[in-house]
């Protein structure tokens, strides 16, 4: 079992769906992430939550929304998505606070495709 | 323009043979950190440099980070084909609040 898991890891949506992707980490950090990674492209930050409070918001559209329920748990919930939302979304975790100091352990992502 | 450049954007090399990666800035980080994603997984991090002028060797792998801390590079000898993968950089630029911006990646691919 990997420090942070993902579910599910591949999705596929029409644009009025409604969908949740679900992160869970095992390893008691007190920080995470959502990233966006698309080919040829740096991984995008889009939240950051810090001992369960959202510390980090990157412009993301509305139609993207995240909840952090306790520390070991990050969810997004996505609806009404577009075909350019189509990514690869990768979820991580710090042990220390949101810098750059502090290395991220990732999961392996859930594969969005938005048809 | 991306605040960090990886060069080159893609390799293709023959099991043996040596290589070097490239990261660089025109800003100064305060550390850099190596990740490698192998296909249908997440980054995994390999090391971080934080000292200018710093050299780590993991195994085959030599990381070393620029006296100005404006570059970084990665250096595998013998390469093998469980090298195979996405090389990822990433950093924070004090001029940027510290931050963690990751490069766009190296793919190497190491053919057997």
């Amino acid at each position: 079992e990997t420090g942070v898991t993902q579910t599910p890891r591949h999705l596929v949506m029409g644009m009025t769906n409604k969908k949740s992707l679900k992160c869970e980490q095992h390893l008691g950090h007190n920080a995470m992430y959502w990233y966006k990674q698309s080919a040829k492209k740096p991984l995008e930050l889009m939240f950051v939550y810090s001992l369960e409070e959202r510390v980090e918001n990157n412009s993301v559209p509305s139609r993207f929304s995240p909840e952090c329920p306790n520390s070991s748990h990050l969810f997004l919930h996505l609806h009404t998505l577009q075909p350019e939302d189509s990514a690869l979304y990768l979820c991580a975790s710090s042990q220390g606070p949101y810098s750059a100091n502090s290395p991220l352990h990732f999961g392996n992502g859930t594969r969005l495709t938005v048809t | 323009t991306q605040l960090l450049e990886q060069s080159p954007q893609f390799l293709s090399i023959q099991e043996g043979e040596n290589l070097t990666v490239y990261c660089n800035s025109s800003s100064v980080f305060s550390s850099l950190q190596w990740y490698r994603q192998e296909p249908g997984e997440g980054p995994v991090l390999l090391v971080t440099v934080v000292t200018g002028g710093e050299v780590k060797k993991l195994k085959r792998l030599t990381f070393q980070f620029g006296d100005a801390r404006k570059d970084s590079s990665l250096h595998i000898t013998a390469a093998q084909p469980g090298d195979t993968g996405l090389y990822l950089c990433a950093g924070g630029a004090m001029e940027y609040g510290n931050k963690l911006v990751f490069g766009a990646g190296t793919i190497l691919r190491v053919k057997s």
